[in-house]
């Protein structure tokens, strides 16, 4: 939908591990959002980017970090994943910040087991 | 921070009868976007409302915006199996950032 996909859909992993997640949008939006969701607690965001390395933290930043080297893709990672960490994580995008339509991914099922 | 609430967290209705969820934040907002989540599902914008007071209709679909801008409501008249899902409000700030309510889970009995 709108150009944005994510990488991978779903990713198990061991508690400690590294991970990376991905999203890429094709329509040249300028400001990109990482956000998780969990029961009860709605969209939190996490961190966001409002142009290539251009980055600020959300409500939910501690344990991630993003980079943006390109307009095109945001990178999630984990840098030791959690088990507080499982969760459903979606990638939003927009041309022009709380005033536009944020389009979404489809969003990446995360499980640290 | 900025919080903004939204009730109910479910609600079960039978088909043919209406619906509202609330959504309420702890500042005055800069403007408010509905958004809709079909199971399994991904985040759909349905609307925006920037003006004090403004009502924004779309079939079975009213959006309202609170007089003090810190409030909002979607009403879905005579409900359908197809408005079955979850709905989001999202309070705009002056950093180019949503803060997203909890979400109203809708649930309709055919």
């Amino acid at each position: 939908d709108a150009g944005i996909t994510q990488s991978p859909r779903h990713k198990v992993t061991e508690t400690g591990t590294p991970v990376t997640l991905r999203c890429h949008q094709t329509e040249n939006h300028r400001y990109m959002y990482w956000y998780r969701q969990d029961p009860g607690h709605g969209l939190r965001l996490i961190h966001y980017s409002y142009g290539v390395k251009d980055t600020d933290k959300g409500e939910v930043s501690d344990g991630y970090s993003v980079s943006r080297s390109k307009t095109e893709d945001f990178l999630l990672t984990l840098e030791s994943a959690t088990s507080s960490q499982t969760s459903v994580y979606f990638c939003g995008a927009t041309s022009g910040g709380q005033y536009n339509e944020q389009f979404f991914g489809p969003g990446t099922r995360l499980t640290v087991l | 921070g900025q919080q903004v609430m939204q009730i109910p967290q479910y609600q079960h209705v039978q088909e043919g009868e209406d619906f509202t969820t609330y959504c309420n934040s702890s500042t005055t907002l800069s403007n408010i976007q509905w958004y809709k989540q079909r199971p399994g599902g991904h985040p759909v914008f349905l609307i925006q409302l920037v003006k004090s007071g403004e009502v924004k209709k779309q079939k079975r679909l009213t959006f309202q915006f609170g007089e003090a801008k810190k409030n909002s409501s979607l009403h879905i008249t005579a409900t359908q199996t197809t408005d079955v899902g979850t709905y989001f409000c999202a309070g705009g700030n002056a950093g180019n950032m949503l803060t997203f309510g909890g979400g109203t889970r809708l649930m309709v009995k055919p």
